[in-house]
């Protein structure tokens, strides 16, 4: 268990809908990342919170958002969904200085 | 930006042999480099990081690393691979630019032929 959890850990789901992951980061870690991991592009950087505010735009789609609560957990949305948006996707926390990151598990999101 | 390259896709060896992992890099300033590595249907797990100090760096299950500042190499190696070793390896620099975000690399796949 590296700390960061994320759920679901599968989700198989229709185009046009919308989905919602959740990451709750490793304890006294700060910042939540999220990344996109599919066969062809890697893994694409999604968005980056710190404390509850946005301090970084990666390769996100305007159909995706994020957010980070008070408790510092993360959600990702994702809206009218495409079979292209099926892949792996990552949450990392950080907390700062040269640590670098954790990895949950991911969410497996099939787009059918 | 800060990035790192990974330039070949797929590394085969055989069990037993040594087993290098290649990575190039390129920033501004001074590097912080990290090696992690993903099993099938796993999060990334860290591997090993470079911040300063001695050139070769020590990790987890028996992994090393060469920083080599005159060639911006970060070479992952492990003198006597196991076929558990089989995985995706990526290879990672933080961007003091990017509110420290670590750019990784494609990733490669390595397979240990037993």
């Amino acid at each position: 268990d590296s700390g960061v959890t994320q759920t679901p850990k599968h989700l198989i789901t229709a185009t046009g809908q919308r989905v919602t992951l959740r990451c709750s980061p490793r304890s006294g870690d700060l910042s939540v990342y999220w990344y996109q991991q599919s066969l062809d592009q890697g893994l694409q950087f999604l968005i980056q919170y710190y404390n509850g505010e946005e301090r970084a735009k990666g390769n996100i789609l305007e159909r995706f958002s994020a957010q980070q609560f008070p408790d510092l957990h993360s959600e990702l949305n994702l809206s009218s969904l495409e079979l292209g948006d099926s892949a792996l996707y990552f949450c990392a926390s950080s907390s700062g200085g040269d640590y670098g990151y954790t990895f949950g598990s991911g969410t497996r999101l099939t787009v059918v | 930006a800060q990035s790192v390259a990974q330039p070949e896709d797929q590394v085969n060896v055989a069990e037993g042999n040594p087993l290098t992992v290649k990575c190039t890099y390129s920033v501004s300033g001074n590097p912080y480099l990290f090696w992690y590595v993903q099993y099938p249907n796993r999060g990334l797990q860290f591997l090993l990081k470079y911040i300063t100090g001695d050139n070769l760096v020590k990790g987890s299950y028996g992994f090393e690393a060469e920083f080599n500042k005159s060639q911006t190499s970060f070479h992952l190696k492990k003198p006597s691979a196991l076929v558990s070793d089989s995985a995706l390896y990526f290879c990672a620099v933080r961007d003091p630019y990017g509110n420290n975000r670590l750019a990784f690399g494609k990733g490669n796949q390595v397979v240990v032929i037993p």
